[in-house]
């Protein structure tokens, strides 16, 4: 069964202060590797898909890395719109194309 | 471009009666997902449709839920005899012509059930 673990659970950053959120997965035969923000009441945001360990994304002050155990969102010099869940998911090679989803990262940046 | 589409977005239910929840796909998108939000937890998956056909249903409870995803029209989610514990945000995904692209969700629909 696949299982995502994401840690922290919350992070509150003051803004301009860089950080990373870390997600770790087991999956049997990873065919993606997914990051989404979530705001209150919506539904998730599409960020980023990652493939391949070793694999890095960005987008703006976000980017996604990728290794055979973890990925990692870092966020350089965030901004207080930048406060929102952080949910990364995966799917398995044996998934039949469903997303099993992390608890999140609850990010709050102040200004 | 209109995004994934859902209806309605507040649905209150009594114990008993029937929900109908409403998904329609992006354009061009031909594969639908359900997931289910429960307060503290994470997203889950409940079921897999494409056009005519459910691919995978392993996450749907065995009782009182089904879906479905016509020729013509929107997937539907629908939970019969509600219980207190089916209330949740019920989210639509939808991805293209290949199942293993991104999922783009929809903005839920959110169940309360007094």
């Amino acid at each position: 069964e696949d299982q995502v673990t994401q840690s922290p659970e919350a992070l509150r950053l003051q803004e301009g202060e860089s950080s990373s959120l870390n997600c770790s997965y087991t999956v049997s035969g990873l065919r993606g590797l997914f990051w989404y923000r979530q705001d209150p009441g919506k539904g998730p945001e599409f960020l980023f898909t990652l493939y391949s360990a070793g694999e890095e994304k960005e987008k703006e002050r976000l980017k996604a890395t990728l290794t055979k155990k973890e990925s990692f969102l870092h966020i350089t010099a965030p901004k207080p719109e930048d406060s929102a869940t952080y949910l990364c998911a995966v799917m398995g090679g044996g998934s039949n194309y469903k997303l099993t989803f992390g608890k999140g990262t609850l990010l709050t940046v102040n200004p | 471009n209109a995004g994934v589409m859902q209806n309605p977005r507040h649905l209150v239910r009594r114990r008993g009666q029937e929900a109908r929840l409403r998904c329609s796909p992006m354009k061009g998108h031909s594969h639908v997902y359900w997931y289910r939000q429960l307060p503290e937890e994470g997203l889950k998956f409940m079921v897999y449709l494409q056009k005519e056909n459910i691919i995978d249903e392993s996450g749907m409870p065995k009782e009182r839920f089904s879906a479905e995803f016509p020729k013509e029209g929107p997937s539907i989610l629908r939970i019969q005899q509600v219980v207190r514990g089916d209330s949740a945000a019920y989210f639509c995904a939808s991805s293209g012509q290949t199942g293993g692209d991104e999922q783009y969700f929809g903005p839920g629909t959110r169940l309360t059930v007094t």
